[in-house]
């Protein structure tokens, strides 16, 4: 069983960098669409970006500007950074698996969810 | 970008009945739409995708229909587990792109 696991700063203080990780267990990352989705608190989701074990990324192009998502095989984990961020940034930010099957593309499996807060 | 309307915000249904979830697309997904289900403090669970094949572990009260830009979940007879809120999600062919639609929630009446 897949599991995925976030880590990072609760609090991010306006203009600067947020950070976050997500530990994969239970399988490697050296396949599949490793992806993050945020949640405004009491909104709905939007979709930021996934990495490729490869190195192969794609983003939000509301967001492509600031986001960097990167993978570490040798840790099995892969990150989050989004830079500059402002109050509008505040989110509970899962970690997810994104996989192929057939012609559909399913987020199967997701972290639980971590909140950060843009607040000085 | 392809925005995706779902409708209503919120549905007040009995359990034992139906409930009948919309979702719109601004243009045609073909069948790339999923549905999750999200309870408080969770994360969403995948319900439905390729807009009708239900996910491993799903029950079968729960159906999704239609293609292009019109799709429908429906929940044929409400459990108590059931409540939560939905939301449609749209995926591209490649590069996979997402985009999901505000959400709807279903509420015991």
């Amino acid at each position: 069983q897949v599991q995925l696991q976030e880590s990072g700063p609760g609090l991010v203080k306006p203009s600067e960098t947020l950070s976050l990780t997500c530990t994969v267990s239970g399988g490697s990352i050296s396949s599949y669409y490793w992806t993050w989705i945020r949640q405004p608190p009491g909104k709905g989701l939007e979709w930021i970006g996934y990495t490729y074990y490869s190195g192969r990324t794609n983003y939000n192009p509301s967001l492509k500007s600031r986001v960097t998502i990167s993978g570490d095989t040798s840790k099995n984990q892969f990150s989050l950074k989004l830079t500059s961020v402002s109050a509008a940034d505040t989110a509970v930010y899962y970690c997810a698996r994104s996989v192929l099957r057939y012609f559909d593309w399913l987020i199967d499996y997701w972290g639980q969810g971590t909140l950060v807060t843009v607040s000085s | 970008e392809i925005v995706m309307t779902q409708s209503p915000a919120t549905l007040s249904v009995s359990p034992g009945e139906r409930a009948t979830l919309s979702c719109r697309a601004s243009q045609s997904v073909s069948s790339n739409l999923a549905w999750y289900q999200q309870k408080p403090g969770q994360a969403p669970r995948l319900l439905i995708y390729g807009a009708s094949t239900r996910a491993t572990g799903i029950p079968g009260r729960f159906s999704g229909s239609g293609s292009g830009t019109e799709f429908t979940l429906t929940i044929s007879s409400l459990q108590s587990e059931d409540f939560a809120v939905y939301y449609c999600q749209q995926y591209s062919n490649w590069p996979p792109m997402y985009s999901f639609g505000q959400g709807t929630k279903l509420e015991i009446k």
